[in-house]
């Protein structure tokens, strides 16, 4: 089976910086996505790390260490925009095909 | 225009009944996915549906039946509806398995 685990809340204000973090277990293991959900919409592509390493798109930056099975989605300026759940998946190779399996999510909350 | 499209977007019913809910998806994808959201944001894969071969959630009861007409869409229909399957209904698609994968608006299903 497999397992993410990913902070349920994390409170920061406007222009700072955070640091979401999802450790998981699983095999079959060939990538760590993020997906951002605003309250009532659906979630939304944010980044993909198939490789060690950071990847860097605007504001956002993704962090991936396979050795570790843990990466990371930074968020630098935050805006009140940036206030909604945030959710590492993690992709997995196995009998019944390639699929992205969820973390629990972690819902941020910007103050101004 | 919308690339994945989902009807209805709410969809309230008593227990027993049986409903479908459409999705539809204009972005060429070759693999679609069905996902349930609980109340508490967990999202969790139903099925993915790849070039006509359809991979299974084993966990879903057997009351859930994707049907797929051709490649761009995926319909879900359930059986016998229960308390417990009251969730926001997700589909999505990707180019490939373990693509970006773009979600549809949801549907909030109610059981009564």
């Amino acid at each position: 089976g497999q397992s993410l685990e990913q902070p349920s809340e994390v409170t920061a204000v406007e222009g700072a910086i955070v640091q979401i973090n999802c450790t998981y277990q699983t095999s079959g293991f060939y990538g760590l996505s993020w997906y951002q959900q605003h309250d009532g919409g659906a979630p939304t592509f944010l980044s993909y790390n198939g490789l060690d390493g950071l990847e860097e798109t605007g504001r956002f930056s993704s962090f991936l260490s396979r050795s570790d099975s843990y990466g990371y989605l930074l968020l630098q300026e935050l805006q009140m925009k940036d206030s909604a759940s945030y959710f590492c998946a993690v992709g997995e190779s196995n009998n019944a095909g390639n699929m992205l399996t969820f973390g629990g999510g972690t819902r941020l909350m910007v103050k101004p | 225009d919308t690339a994945v499209s989902q009807t209805p977007k709410y969809l309230v019913t008593q227990m027993g009944n049986d409903k479908s809910i459409k999705c539809e998806q204009n972005l060429g994808h070759d693999t679609t996915y069905w996902y349930k959201q609980d109340s508490k944001k967990f999202l969790k894969i139903m099925f993915s549906y790849n070039n006509k071969e359809l991979i299974i959630n084993e966990t879903v009861p057997n009351r859930f039946s994707p049907k797929s007409p051709d490649k761009a869409h995926l319909n879900l229909h359930i059986n016998s509806l229960e308390l417990g399957d009251s969730a926001v209904y997700f589909c999505a698609s990707s180019q490939g398995i373990g693509g970006e994968q773009f979600f549809g608006p949801g549907t909030r299903l109610t059981v009564l």
